[in-house]
């Protein structure tokens, strides 16, 4: 089946890392995705994972991926205000063409 | 920006209204999805449009009827809406409809159904 869970809030202070994780069902996504949604905004693409990767870093954001646990999760360095925003884990099931597979998304609040 | 735009940004109407929702692309993209977005739950992807043609109908209600008249713009037509029906709805597009392909998002049509 699909299921993309995700903790619903997340508070940290400015200066911090975060990390957001997020648990899928599909063992057969190719590629993962972290999602970037700022008030009264639509979706922003932060970055993505193929499923035969175990990290990849970019800038502040660091993507673990562990497939065995089918647990995918974004750590964002130096978290500043900024940051607060709803972050969207995605997965993408390799029989259902492009479709990509929502969680909930995590709430995000960075505290001065 | 990300070359992904949509109208209007705020739409209250009544359960026996008809509307529109407009999305327009800017990037050269073949594929354009409508998703719905409602609180506290998963966006739903409604619609797939690839080169025009609809590749994905996800048991939509009859009352969101989409259009796809070239591969630039996509729109939703509203009709007898439930108050149910009151949320976000974001446009994509993506280079083409199979995986791995990026989706850019539009900032989304708040409709309230009154």
């Amino acid at each position: 089946g699909e299921d993309v869970e995700q903790s619903l809030f997340l508070s940290v202070r400015e200066g911090d890392s975060s990390v957001i994780n997020c648990t899928y069902t599909d063992s057969s996504s190719t590629y993962l995705y972290w999602y970037k949604q700022e008030p009264g905004a639509g979706l922003q693409l932060l970055t993505y994972i193929f499923s035969n990767m175990d990290m990849k870093q970019d800038q502040r954001l660091t993507v673990l991926l562990n497939k065995k646990d089918k647990h995918l999760s974004l750590r964002i360095a130096d978290t500043q205000t900024g940051d607060s925003a709803i972050y969207f884990c995605a997965e993408t099931p390799w029989n259902q063409g492009g479709k990509l597979i929502f969680g909930q998304g995590t709430e995000l609040s960075v505290k001065p | 920006e990300t070359g992904v735009t949509q109208t209007p940004r705020h739409l209250v109407m009544g359960m026996t209204n008809k509307k529109s929702l407009k999305c327009e692309q800017h990037l050269g993209h073949n594929a354009m999805y409508w998703y719905k977005q409602s609180a506290k739950k998963p966006l739903e992807l409604m619609f797939v449009y690839s080169l025009e043609e609809r590749v994905e109908n996800n048991s939509v209600p009859s009352r969101f009827s989409p259009e796809c008249p070239n591969s630039s713009h996509l729109f939703l037509h509203l009709h007898t809406l439930q108050p149910e029906d009151s949320a976000l709805y974001l446009c994509a597009s993506s280079p083409a409809s199979g995986r791995g392909n990026e989706q850019f998002f539009g900032p989304g049509t708040r409709l309230t159904v009154l």
